[in-house]
């Protein structure tokens, strides 16, 4: 089983440019997450969806949008890249939300504005 | 609001000296759950134990052992006789609604 695939791995982007990151679960979850990891900071939560065509935000979503027009993807879009956008992305996927199941993680996509 | 202190960043061990990650939690939830992840140095995040808050009898899996003492909101996780492949971040994590909120992470290194 794939689980939860996160494109792309890498990317550079220069100041200013936009880019979306797709995140693509194969488990049929309800629930979907963008999480950002940062050096000293653990992962903190950008945005989640709670089923197909819902969004809604999370500790720190300025600077993103969200959207999950089908349910086993869940895309992350930066329009305006920042400097401070510079993180390493994670999505993940539960079958339920608050914990009742563990959650699934993608591999990670580090992204680097310059 | 939820909160998730682990903090001790970094620790650093010699093999086969037993080692305490601490993790310590904030939550008015009665019902929760509590998480450990661990991120090895190819960086993904590989699930190893889930709690609620209604089960505080310790788990022990391998090496591995987890205390969860609702008293002292704690859930700390000790690794017996440390190996080189433990070097990895470890982090705590507790349920705020419908998503989880992480620890900022202990960096775990394993000297031969």
């Amino acid at each position: 089983n794939a689980g939860v695939t996160q494109t792309p791995k890498f990317r550079v982007l220069k100041t200013g440019q936009s880019m979306t990151l797709l995140c693509a679960q194969d488990m049929n979850h309800e629930y979907m997450y963008w999480y950002r990891q940062d050096p000293g900071m653990g992962l903190r939560l950008i945005h989640y969806s709670v089923g197909e065509g819902t969004t809604a935000k999370g500790e720190v979503p300025d600077g993103y949008n969200v959207s999950r027009l089908k349910k086993q993807n869940f895309l992350l879009g930066l329009e305006s890249a920042a400097p401070s956008q510079t993180s390493v992305y994670f999505c993940a996927s539960t079958i339920w939300g608050g914990g009742h199941t563990e959650a699934f993680f993608g591999q990670g996509t580090r992204l680097t504005v310059v | 609001a939820q909160k998730v202190t682990q903090a001790q960043t970094e620790i650093s061990v010699v093999e086969k000296e037993d080692v305490t990650l601490d993790c310590v939690y904030e939550t008015r939830d009665t019902t929760y759950y509590l998480f450990w992840y661990k991120q090895p140095p190819s960086g993904e995040l590989v699930f190893l134990i889930r709690r609620n808050s209604f089960d505080e009898q310790n788990e022990i899996s391998g090496r591995y052992s987890w205390n969860f003492q609702k008293s002292t909101s704690s859930f700390n996780f000790t690794i017996t006789a440390s190996q080189v492949v433990d070097s990895a971040v470890y982090f705590c994590a507790l349920t705020a609604g419908t998503a989880l909120i992480f620890g900022k992470g202990t960096t775990l290194s394993v000297s031969s």
